[in-house]
């Protein structure tokens, strides 16, 4: 079935340091992939997203391209924050179930100021 | 809009009560999805509504458990009986329908079962 893997952390990193978070999947189809970031205390937000194939996604700094050919999405910045500390998902839509989404475990990143 | 909301945010309650969740999706969002998150991992699938019919219930979704979108706006997600395993965070997520996979999480109910 579909399923997400993703770097396991936690990941700490000092402040303007460069950012990488490895998400493999395995999907039939052509999916759509996103990652959701939680932030402490406050719930899922959807951070960027692409739907397919060589296109990337990018929001607040943070990219991630959608490679079919190594059935990838990493999640990439070039200097973090101490504002970007939170856990981080990667996960697709699972089209072949009304686009549920499937999320990997989760990566926590700590960034030191 | 202000989002997807959930009620209560926060519920302790001892082994076998019932406790019921409330969701509020976006206006207009046809489509309205149940996860649960347990400490350390991701969302895992629980059902799916599309406005008032139940498509789709995950094999977590035991007998104890049942959801309702009565008027396909809110919707209710009812656990019989609870059990210490059930403790976890319960998140809703809407979106406007089919060709729109994005989903938009509201901040969770939170269930403790001592």
């Amino acid at each position: 079935g579909n399923s997400v893997t993703q770097m396991e952390g936690p990941v700490t990193l000092s402040e303007e340091a460069f950012l990488t978070i490895n998400c493999t999947y395995t999907a039939t189809g052509y999916p759509s992939l996103f990652w959701y970031v939680q932030y402490p205390g406050e719930g899922l937000q959807l951070l960027l997203k692409a739907t397919k194939a060589d296109d990337k996604g990018s929001n607040k700094g943070f990219e991630a391209t959608y490679r079919k050919e190594t059935t990838s999405f990493h999640l990439e910045k070039g200097s973090v924050q101490v504002s970007d500390s939170a856990v981080y998902f990667c996960a697709l839509s699972d089209l072949s179930s009304a686009s549920k989404i499937i999320f990997g475990s989760g990566t926590r990143l700590s960034i030191r100021p | 809009d202000t989002g997807v909301s959930q009620d209560p945010r926060h519920k302790i309650t001892k082994r076998g009560q019932n406790v019921t969740f409330r969701c509020d999706p976006i206006s207009e969002h046809n489509r309205l999805y149940w996860y649960r998150q347990t400490l350390g991992q991701g969302p895992e699938f629980l059902t799916y509504f599309q406005n008032e019919a139940q498509l789709e219930k995950s094999r977590l979704l035991s007998d104890r458990f049942s959801a309702e979108r009565p008027k396909g706006s809110f919707s209710t997600l009812e656990i019989q009986r609870t059990e210490q395993g059930d403790s976890a965070m319960y998140l809703c997520a809407s979106s406007p329908g089919q060709g729109h996979e994005t989903q938009y999480f509201g901040p969770g109910t939170r269930l403790l079962v001592l």
